[in-house]
């Protein structure tokens, strides 16, 4: 069965402080990896999306990384900031052609002042 | 333009209430998505339209219809909805075809529904 775990599922750190989100997954055929940071009613917004051999990929403070041997993803993020607190959702794309997308529950992140 | 819009932002609608929630962008994507999204839940998928024509129907109730009107629309009418389909709808989009790119998906701010 196709599916995409996270882990913790909520998550409080002091601004300023890094933090790693974890995900993994049982999809297959594996197209691709998404990370997607989503504010409270608000839709998702892609942060980095990673393919069977790319291993990291950065978008400014953010950084994925993606094992697909062992089907494990990370996302670590740096130095947190307030406007960071947002749900992180891990998204695997499956499929002949990849279009079909296997969502984890996320993880919901808070930063503390 | 790299952005879907959607209105209304919110929508408080009766049981007999029909209403439409419209979908809309212009990066020439030729997949558009709308996507039903409890609390704290991740989005499931409803429909998917692929050049204009719907291509997935995830099995869900026929007092949602969806309608893509051109590359550039999609719209989903709503007709005797039940308190329980209140939520957060959200449309995507996509550059359609094959491959990885092809299908990174966009998405919109979402429609807040509420079901009186």
């Amino acid at each position: 069965k196709n599916q995409v775990e996270q882990s913790p599922q909520s998550l409080i750190i002091l601004e300023g402080k890094n933090c790693t989100l974890q995900c993994n997954y049982t999809v297959s055929p594996f197209s691709n990896l998404r990370w997607y940071k989503q504010d409270t009613g608000r839709g998702p917004v892609s942060l980095t999306i990673m393919t069977f051999s790319e291993n990291t990929k950065s978008n400014g403070r953010y950084t994925a990384t993606l094992d697909a041997d062992t089907k494990q993803s990370s996302l670590h993020i740096t130095a947190s900031q307030l406007s960071d607190s947002a749900s992180y959702i891990c998204v695997v794309s499956g499929g002949l052609y990849g279009n079909k997308l296997v969502f984890g529950a996320g993880t919901i992140l808070r930063v503390k002042s | 333009d790299t952005e879907v819009t959607q209105t209304p932002k919110h929508l408080v609608m009766g049981m007999t209430n029909k209403k439409s929630l419209k979908c809309e962008q212009h990066m020439g994507h030729r997949a558009m998505y709308w996507y039903k999204q409890k609390a704290k839940k991740p989005p499931e998928l409803m429909f998917v339209y692929s050049y204009e024509k719907l291509s997935i129907n995830e099995s869900v109730p026929s007092r949602f219809s969806p309608e893509c009107p051109n590359s550039s629309l999609l719209n989903l009418h709503l007709h005797a909805l039940q308190p329980e389909d209140s939520a957060l709808y959200l449309c995507a989009s996509s550059q359609g075809g094959r491959g990885t790119k092809h299908y990174e998906q966009y998405f919109g701010p979402g429609t807040r529904l509420t079901v009186t």
